[in-house]
């Protein structure tokens, strides 16, 4: 039974550059979240794909964005990258109904922004 | 953005010993859940609880929903150094439907 898996495993990036992020759900699972966790903090909540649609959304800013595909696998997009942008990026699965807060992580992207 | 308050922040201990760690919002949950994260990983699902009162275990690990709802309580029996981690709690539900709210952790330390 294949978990959540993400890519890249690192990724370093110049400010003010774009990066794309990618996430494949654990299989059988049709909604994504996408977290963000700083050095020494607890996981920041992005925003929740579900039917290729954001269901819900965190305090970012419209520099965040996503993306769900028909496969359930998603994207995480962040535009015009700030230092404080530098953080491990989190994709969690679940299935929708009334089970879906108990989110699956996958083992995150680790994004430098220099 | 809004975070629970975990507690302690960090714990040393010896191999053996029972470990107790708790969470407290100012918000009411539906939902607490608890996650172990090793260095370099995603958080690990530990223990979801659904009830107010509610005490459920997962081997070693006991784990409550405070019947206010506002609170939870971690409790690990007979430490082992695999133990080590950073323990995350999560609140879910009432008005943040889909979203998990996560407390600071706390680090927990098993010395053989």
């Amino acid at each position: 039974d294949a978990g959540v898996t993400q890519s890249p495993t690192h990724l370093i990036k110049t400010r003010g550059q774009q990066v794309t992020l990618r996430c494949s759900p654990k299989s059988g699972h049709d909604t994504v979240s996408w977290y963000q966790q700083a050095l020494g903090q607890g996981p920041q909540f992005i925003f929740q794909y579900y039917e290729e649609e954001e269901r819900q959304r965190g305090n970012f800013p419209d520099r965040f964005s996503g993306h769900q595909f028909p496969n359930y696998s998603s994207e995480l997009n962040v535009n015009a990258l700030l230092l404080g942008d530098s953080a491990l990026y989190l994709c969690a699965s679940s299935l929708s109904g009334s089970d879906s807060y108990e989110q699956y992580f996958g083992p995150g992207t680790r994004l430098t922004v220099t | 953005g809004q975070q629970l308050n975990q507690s302690p922040q960090s714990m040393f201990i010896q191999e053996g010993e029972d470990v107790s760690m708790n969470c407290t919002s100012s918000s009411i949950f539906n939902t607490w859940l608890w996650y172990k994260q090793d260095p370099g990983e995603g958080p690990v699902l530990l223990i979801a609880l659904y009830k107010a009162g509610e005490l459920t275990s997962n081997g070693r690990l006991t784990a409550q929903f405070g019947i206010t709802r506002k609170d939870s309580f971690l409790n690990i029996s007979a430490s082992i150094p695999s133990d080590v981690g950073i323990y995350f709690c999560a609140g879910a539900g009432g008005t943040s439907y889909g979203k998990l709210t996560f407390g600071q952790g706390t680090i927990l330390t098993v010395h053989p």
